[in-house]
């Protein structure tokens, strides 16, 4: 069975400092990974995805993931966090024949001091 | 409009009420989903509906009772619930619901109350 396990709870980094939001999947078979950001009464907005190819993927707001097989993981990194920045942050796998069906994890929150 | 809009924004509810959810998608998605978020919890799958058609019902009470008459409208309709169902109900929509690779866009939920 899927499963994604978010480590951290909460993080709090500086403004300007650089982070790095861990994501640990478990999965058979190469999987779909996502990251989705939700601010305070908001949905859930897709960051970036992987599906194939290469491992380090850009998004949207500054945000890349790297995707390491050898390690089961799909971090989130952003060199200069920005205040705009502070949310929570959810990892999601899913397969490729289960369409929206995605297993999420707990989540991490974010916390920007300036 | 676009996107994906989910009415009302906040409910609350007694319960022996009936009262329904509202979820309407103007992508031209042809697979709608129902997410519960509840506090310390990961996000749960309710149901799937893939070309209006359930193709999924992740052993959800039958207090809660999801209709989709069309590709772009999804409800879901709540009668007898209990204070533990309190929590944010997301709406989701994609390109198809056997498509992984097709992403998931979420509307802002409905943020419901059971008192």
């Amino acid at each position: 069975a899927q499963s994604v396990t978010q480590p951290d709870i909460h993080i709090t980094v500086s403004e300007g400092a650089s982070l790095e939001l861990r994501c640990n999947y478990s999965y058979g078979a190469t999987p779909y990974l996502f990251w989705y950001v939700q601010s305070p009464g908001q949905g859930l907005q897709l960051l970036l995805k992987y599906f194939s190819g290469d491992t380090l993927v850009q998004g949207i707001k500054g945000f890349e993931a790297e995707f390491k097989r050898s390690q089961s993981s799909f971090n989130l990194r952003k060199p200069s966090v920005h205040w705009s920045d502070a949310a929570e942050y959810f990892c999601a796998v899913g397969a490729h024949n289960q369409g929206g069906k995605l297993i999420f994890g707990q989540g991490t929150e974010l916390s920007v001091k300036p | 409009e676009t996107g994906v809009t989910q009415t009302p924004r906040h409910l609350v509810m007694g319960m022996t009420n009936k009262k329904s959810l509202k979820c309407e998608q103007h992508l031209g998605h042809n697979a709608m989903y129902w997410y519960k978020q509840s506090a310390k919890k990961p996000l749960e799958l309710m149901f799937v509906y893939s070309l209006e058609e359930r193709v999924e019902n992740n052993s959800v009470p039958s207090r809660f009772s999801p209709e989709c008459p069309n590709s772009s409208h999804l409800f879901l309709h709540l009668h007898t619930l209990q204070p533990e169902d309190s929590a944010l109900y997301l709406c989701a929509s994609s390109l198809g619901s056997d498509r992984g690779s097709s992403p998931l866009h979420f509307g802002n939920g409905t943020r419901l109350t059971v008192t």
